[in-house]
């Protein structure tokens, strides 16, 4: 079975340009989570989809960041203007009901630095 | 709010040593516990879990119980290899937010 799929896996762009990020869950999972990680930290969440529908969206700065999961499947996270704090490791994970006891399964992560 | 708290790394360890690595959490309800590993170069994965008090969760020779009454999950293996060598991160999910709340995570190197 495959499993999540991110990417680009390394993403360098200059400060005020624009970054998308693209994720594909594991087959059948309703539930897709977008995390952050900065550097020597545990990830943090920034938005859960249940389907299509944004769930939990409470973490996401809005100003700059977006995100969308057309279909119920595929998802993608965007940020315009990339700020110089955005340089960390944005990670995808999926889990085939809600996340609360049911495993979360992690993609290998976008590493964006901004110039 | 819900949070975690590890043991601050980096530890380093012969092989064939015993190893913990300390969590404890802070959270409202009962949370579920997990601690999930990251090798280098790849993504999170679960190593194991526990969801209620004195679950003992196990995979690969790792071992964690789920204690209450001090809120604690303390990671553990009785001889690591050098291929046990990664970060691992304590998290738990309270069913009410529907989220991972992470630690800080530990850097753990074994030397041979």
């Amino acid at each position: 079975e495959a499993g999540v799929v991110q990417s680009p896996r390394y993403k360098i762009i200059e400060k005020k340009q624009p970054v998308a990020f693209w994720c594909n869950p594991i087959s059948g999972h309703n539930t897709l989570y977008w995390y952050l990680q900065n550097l020597g930290q545990g990830p943090e969440l920034l938005i859960r989809y249940e389907n299509e529908e944004a769930v939990d969206d409470s973490q996401l700065p809005k100003d700059r960041f977006s995100a969308e999961r057309l279909k119920g499947v595929d998802s993608t996270l965007k940020i315009q203007p990339a700020e110089l704090g955005d340089s960390a490791v944005y990670l995808c994970a999926s889990s085939p009901r809600d996340g609360g006891t049911d495993t979360q399964y992690f993609g290998p992560g976008t590493r964006l630095t901004v110039l | 709010g819900n949070s975690v708290t590890q043991m601050e790394g980096p530890v380093t360890l012969s092989e064939e040593a015993f190893l913990t690595i300390n969590c404890t959490y802070t959270a409202t309800g009962y949370p579920s516990l997990f601690w999930y590993v990251q090798y280098p170069g790849e993504g999170l994965q679960l190593l194991l879990k526990a969801t209620k008090a004195d679950d003992k969760g196990s995979n690969k020779g790792f071992e964690a119980t789920y204690r209450k009454e001090t809120t604690s999950f303390h990671l553990e293996k009785g001889s690591v290899q050098v291929s046990d060598s990664a970060v691992y991160f304590c998290a738990l999910s309270n069913q009410g937010a529907q989220k991972l709340v992470f630690g800080q995570g530990t850097r753990l190197t074994i030397n041979p």
